[in-house]
């Protein structure tokens, strides 16, 4: 197993465009975090699924973020109407129940909108 | 409101040195606790997680501890390597939520 994978690692639109981020976790992970990161800051908290269930989401993460898990396997973040300020890095990270919760990151998809 | 804070926000010391690194939150009821280390443009690597239950996690070099009452955690690196530098996160998970918060980080460059 590789790790957590996403993909593309850089996107650049034009503002007003619709983008969509996948990120595939660890094979046996069954919880998955969505973050956003922007340049000197914390990774800020989107969403969290268990499985395919989406479990608990920011206030963000409405209107034009939308997230998706199929399956319980990979997961989507849609952003819609993209504006400059949602230029950041985007990161997600799984972790197993079934262990200490541990998070393993993925190296994250930069967005940047002109 | 959970509120987490990480001084000093940067750090320059000599190879070699001991150093700690501090955490503070404002909200005692978490359900555990993790640092991580971000090299620049890149994602993140845990490095120790510590449940509420526990006063400290060790491995190698690193150091953890929790004092939930002070609403503390140190991050203790013994004898420093120029490859430890990097930005060092701690992150909060409170009981009741799933949701990480995360501090600003500290920013550390070991000199050679």
């Amino acid at each position: 197993d590789t790790g957590v994978s996403q993909d593309p690692r850089h996107k650049i639109t034009k503002r007003g465009q619709n983008v969509t981020f996948r990120c595939d976790p660890i094979s046996e992970h069954n919880r998955l975090y969505w973050y956003r990161q922007t340049l000197g800051q914390g990774p800020e908290f989107l969403t969290y699924f268990q499985n395919e269930a989406q479990l608990e989401k920011s206030r963000l993460l409405s209107d034009r973020f939308s997230a998706e898990r199929p399956k319980g396997s990979f997961s989507t973040l849609e952003i819609q109407r993209t504006e400059q300020g949602d230029s950041a890095m985007y990161l997600c990270a799984s972790s197993f129940t079934g262990g200490d919760y541990e998070q393993y990151f993925g190296p994250g998809t930069r967005l940047t909108v002109t | 409101k959970q509120e987490v804070t990480q001084i000093p926000a940067a750090l320059s010391v000599p190879e070699g040195e001991n150093l700690v690194l501090n955490c503070s939150f404002t909200d005692s009821a978490i359900y555990n606790l993790q640092w991580f280390r971000q090299d620049p443009g890149k994602g993140l690597t845990s490095l120790l997680l510590i449940q509420s239950s526990q006063r400290e996690q060790t491995s190698g070099r690193l150091n953890a501890s929790l004092d939930k009452s002070s609403g503390r955690s140190t991050l203790y690196i013994a004898a420093s390597q120029p490859g430890d530098s990097a930005t060092y996160l701690c992150a909060v998970r409170n009981s009741g939520t799933y949701k990480y918060i995360f501090g600003t980080g500290t920013r550390l460059k070991v000199l050679a």
